[in-house]
């Protein structure tokens, strides 16, 4: 089955760390970029971070830079993102994403059920 | 690159044709596309390039627009639908979305 299946969120204290793994299966993992996407309580979407297939290039949304990193394992199928200094803003649901990019056509075509993650104290 | 979706929230009932808006702060050419999410469950690809239905979305979905301006339309709409839609541009990091518009029973 082809599925993206997050863990490791949580309850965290503001200043704290927590790393979110999401296990890929189904489809050839080290193929795709893969995306983080948080989601706050009642709000709407925002990117965190890309990696790239083999995990030379990343990005991260300025709100999280410095603070979080991205990584893979691709003998794994695992994405990973190590999250530290942690603040009440962060508080979302990570979701984990596969991107398609061919030619015109790029989208997030699978999501994971997300994994939520709670900064307070 | 920002996205502004209009209307925020609209409330319709079974059969309408419902449309909702996005529009890009900068052309985007057709790097567009579009989700729907229900509550408590992740957002689902409908639409990408603007207007290219994405496997197993019913037809009554369809997107349109290119550059600024775009558009998604729900023919008929069913009780399904019922649910929250969001653009996203995928032209150039960071991949932004548009807020949102909420569809509701009227």
């Amino acid at each position: 089955e082809v599925q993206l299946v997050e863990s490791g969120g949580g309850l965290v204290q503001p200043g704290g760390s927590l790393r979110l793994s999401c296990s890929a299966s189904g489809f050839t993992f080290s193929s795709y970029a893969m995306h983080w996407v948080r989601q706050a309580p009642g709000k709407g979407l925002e990117s965190v971070s890309v990696i790239s297939t083999n995990g030379g290039s990343t990005y991260y949304a300025d709100s999280v830079k410095g603070r979080f990193t991205i990584s893979r394992d691709n003998s794994e199928n695992t994405l990973y993102l190590q999250m530290s200094s942690l603040r009440a803003e962060d508080t979302a649901v990570y979701y984990c994403v596969k991107y398609e990019d061919w030619g015109i056509g790029r989208y997030f075509d699978l999501w994971g059920r997300g994994t939520l993650v709670t900064v307070s104290s | 690159i920002q996205l502004t979706q209009s209307p925020s929230s609209l409330s319709a009932s079974v059969g309408d044709r419902v449309t909702i808006t996005c529009r890009a702060s900068q052309g985007i050419s057709s790097y567009l596309a579009w989700y729907q999410q229900k509550p408590g469950k992740a957002p689902k690809l409908l639409i990408y390039a603007a207007s290219t239905l994405q496997s197993g979305v019913p037809s009554r979905f369809s997107g349109s627009g290119s550059g600024t301006d775009f558009t998604l339309t729900i023919s008929s709409l069913q009780p399904e639908d019922f649910a929250t839609y969001y653009c996203q541009q995928l032209h150039s990091y960071p991949f932004t979305f548009g807020p949102g518009t909420q569809v509701d029973i009227k």
